[in-house]
């Protein structure tokens, strides 16, 4: 099966960066992705990584390190519309040649002014 | 592109009836599309994965013949609630795959259920 840890909430100040962290126990890893959901809303793909390293996508940036199990989201620039809830979620292999993604618990992000 | 609708986007009904929820893929075909249920202020859990032509998997806990998942196309997979108690209650959210192994999932907008 598949666990994954991040913060269950994060405060910051307009215009600072902050980063969200993730680890994960799986079996089968092929890659981990960052979803963002306004309340009420459904969540929005922002990055997936499958290989060590920082993939960067205009403010947001994603690394990842397989021999960790660590990951961690990076949010620049903060503006107020990022306050939002920031999912990590592994893609997994679940068998019959099938695979999932299983998400972690979510971190609530205050942006402040 | 990648545009995942669902529909109704809010329903409410009464204890012991049954609720047909769908998800479609707008502008491409689907051959998998996942199942969610989020409830308020959870992180979501995968229901089940519903493959275009054939039964869906169903994970660990989930009632088969409560949720029946219908994928009768590459662009329409439907979640039937049946026999809905209060306790169903609760935001379900469809998402698809492109076909070709993408990784990227696109969600639906989500559906909210209240059984009264």
């Amino acid at each position: 099966g598949q666990s994954l840890e991040q913060p269950s909430e994060v405060t910051a100040v307009e215009g600072a960066i902050v980063q969200i962290n993730c680890t994960y126990q799986t079996s089968g890893f092929y890659g981990l992705s960052w979803y963002q959901q306004h309340d009420g809303g459904a969540p929005t793909f922002l990055s997936y990584n499958a290989l060590d390293g920082l993939e960067e996508t205009g403010r947001f940036s994603s690394f990842l390190s397989r021999s960790d199990s660590y990951g961690y989201l990076l949010l620049q620039e903060l503006q107020m519309k990022d306050s939002a809830s920031y999912f990590c979620a592994v893609w997994g292999y679940s068998g019959a040649g099938s695979y999932q993604l299983t998400f972690g618990k979510g971190t609530k992000l205050s942006v402040i002014p | 592109g990648a545009v995942v609708s669902q529909h109704p986007s809010w329903v409410i009904c009464k204890s012991g009836t049954s609720v047909k929820i769908e998800c479609r893929s707008l502008d491409f075909q689907a051959t998998t599309m996942f199942w969610y249920r989020q409830f308020p202020k959870q992180s979501l859990m995968l229901m089940a994965t519903s493959n275009e032509g054939s039964k869906a998997t169903y994970e660990q806990g989930v009632e088969k013949d409560k949720f029946l998942i219908n994928h009768a196309s590459l662009t329409l997979s439907t979640l039937t609630v049946t026999s809905a108690h209060p306790e169903d209650s609760s935001f379900y959210i469809c998402s698809a795959t492109l076909a070709g192994g993408s990784h990227e999932q696109y969600f639906g907008p989500g559906t909210r259920l209240t059984v009264t």
